[in-house]
């Protein structure tokens, strides 16, 4: 069976410090890779999404970045976080398969 | 520009009853809608969808009803349990997008659901 892993699960920072979110998925092969980020009292927004290795689209403009340097990993990252980057983080796969989305237990950020 | 909205922030429902959750689209090309639950810290699972080749899909005690023509569609949940007290999303996309290479899912807002005893 598939998971997904995310870590940390929660994390504070300053203001101006670096972030890097790491996200993993077991049990498939060539997922489609999505970041998500929930802001307080917000939906789900779609930040970053990804078909395969070394491939990244942008969703939004912003003060983040995404890799995915292996099939199953993807990794979100900032070098300066703001106040405004807090927020609840979900990563999720979709296999080719499958129709939906499988999303993690996501990483609560809070800048400050 | 909200393309999926849920007007709805919040609903109570007494336990046993039906609970209706609603969700608008104004994109024309969304042809695929899912269902999304959501507690607290956790990712959100996914419950139900529905294709624009239907008008209605059950599972269960889930129930997702779409009307193309009003662009809504709805989750009934019947009975309700308080283990269903959870944020419900709305999603939509274009399926040949979906079973495509992007495969993008636009979420609604959500509604909080609180079912009572």
């Amino acid at each position: 069976s598939q998971t997904i892993h995310q870590w940390p699960a929660t994390l504070v920072q300053p203001v101006g410090s670096p972030l890097s979110l790491e996200c993993t998925v077991e049990g498939t092969s060539n997922p489609n890779l999505y970041w998500y980020r929930q802001a307080a009292g917000r939906g789900l927004q779609l930040l970053f999404y990804s078909v395969g290795i070394g491939q990244i689209s942008s969703e939004v403009p912003q003060n983040l970045s995404a890799s995915r340097p292996q099939d199953r990993q993807f990794i979100l990252s900032s070098k300066k976080l703001l106040l405004s980057d807090s927020g609840f983080y979900l990563c999720a796969w979709r296999g080719v398969s499958s129709n939906e989305q499988f999303f993690g237990p996501g990483t609560r950020l809070t800048v400050l | 520009d909200q393309q999926v909205k849920q007007n709805s922030p919040s609903l109570s429902v007494q336990e046993g009853r039906i609970s209706i959750l609603n969700c608008d689209y104004t994109n024309s090309m969304f042809d695929y809608f899912l269902w999304y639950k959501k507690y607290p810290a956790e990712g959100p699972t996914f419950l139900i969808s529905i294709s624009s080749i239907k008008d209605k899909n059950e599972d269960g005690r889930f129930t997702v009803f779409l009307n193309k023509s009003a662009k809504h569609l709805s989750l009934h949940i019947v009975p309700s349990q308080p283990g269903d007290s959870a944020v419900y999303f709305c999603a939509a996309s274009n399926l040949l997008d979906f079973t495509g290479t992007a495969s993008k899912l636009t979420f609604g807002t959500g509604t909080r659901l609180q079912v009572t005893l």
